[in-house]
């Protein structure tokens, strides 16, 4: 069974930095490119960052571009997002989605449970 | 970037009946559109790929339709547990990949 676990998410005040991890079983982690989808409380789906199977090729979203990055480590079976100078706008449910196993159809076919980021003073 | 539209907002809709939704996309993604399903306090779902196949698991009572800039998400029969939100995503242009805001399917 596929499975996605995020883990990092809390409190912390503007201009702070977070990790998040998501930690991935029940397929073949090092076979799929993977995202990160963060949620609003209230709000709609936003797509935040991709990333390769292999890690070289990586996209962001422009509202987090230059404050964010993805990494992969296959050995671990382990996603991650390095979020630094957070702002409140930034304040979200973390999705860590596993993109869709057909070579050009971007979709996400699993999605973690999700971890809180709440940015506030 | 390719804007998602989604509409109506809400619906409301009576146990059994048929519901459905509208997504529309501000410039061609030809049938590269997926459909998800949100249930409160829940990750999203994925119910529809390419515009019109299911994904695994999901029952034939949803079925997806269209393409190019025009698409349908049809829930034919609606049982207790389709109560729940529905957003279109399309991944024809990207980055970014971008989603609708959503349809709250809601209890007539």
């Amino acid at each position: 069974e596929v499975q996605l676990a995020e883990s990092g998410g809390g409190l912390v005040q503007p201009g702070g930095s977070l990790r998040l991890s998501c930690a991935a079983s029940g397929f073949t982690f090092s076979s799929y490119e993977m995202n990160w989808v963060r949620q609003a409380p209230g709000k709609g789906l936003e797509w935040v960052s991709y990333i390769s199977t292999s890690g070289s090729t990586i996209y962001y979203a422009d509202s987090v571009k230059g404050r964010f990055t993805i990494s992969r480590d296959n050995a671990k079976n382990s996603l991650n997002l390095q979020m630094n100078s957070l702002r409140a706008e930034d304040t979200a449910f973390y999705y860590c989605a596993r993109k869709g196993p057909l070579l050009t159809y971007s979709y996400f076919d699993y999605w973690g449970q999700g971890t809180l980021v709440t940015v506030s003073s | 970037e390719i804007v998602m539209t989604q509409s109506p907002a809400t619906l409301s809709v009576s146990p059994g009946e048929r519901a459905t939704l509208s997504c529309r996309a501000s410039q061609s993604i030809s049938s590269n559109l997926a459909w998800y399903q949100q249930k409160p306090g829940q990750a999203p779902r994925l119910l529809i790929y390419g515009a019109s196949t299911r994904a695994t698991g999901i029952p034939a009572r949803f079925s997806g339709s269209g393409s190019g800039t025009e698409f349908t998400l049809t829930i034919s029969s609606l049982q207790s547990e389709d109560f729940a939100v529905y957003y279109c995503q399309q991944y024809n242009n990207w980055p970014p990949l971008t989603f609708g805001g959503g349809t709250k399917v809601e209890i007539k």
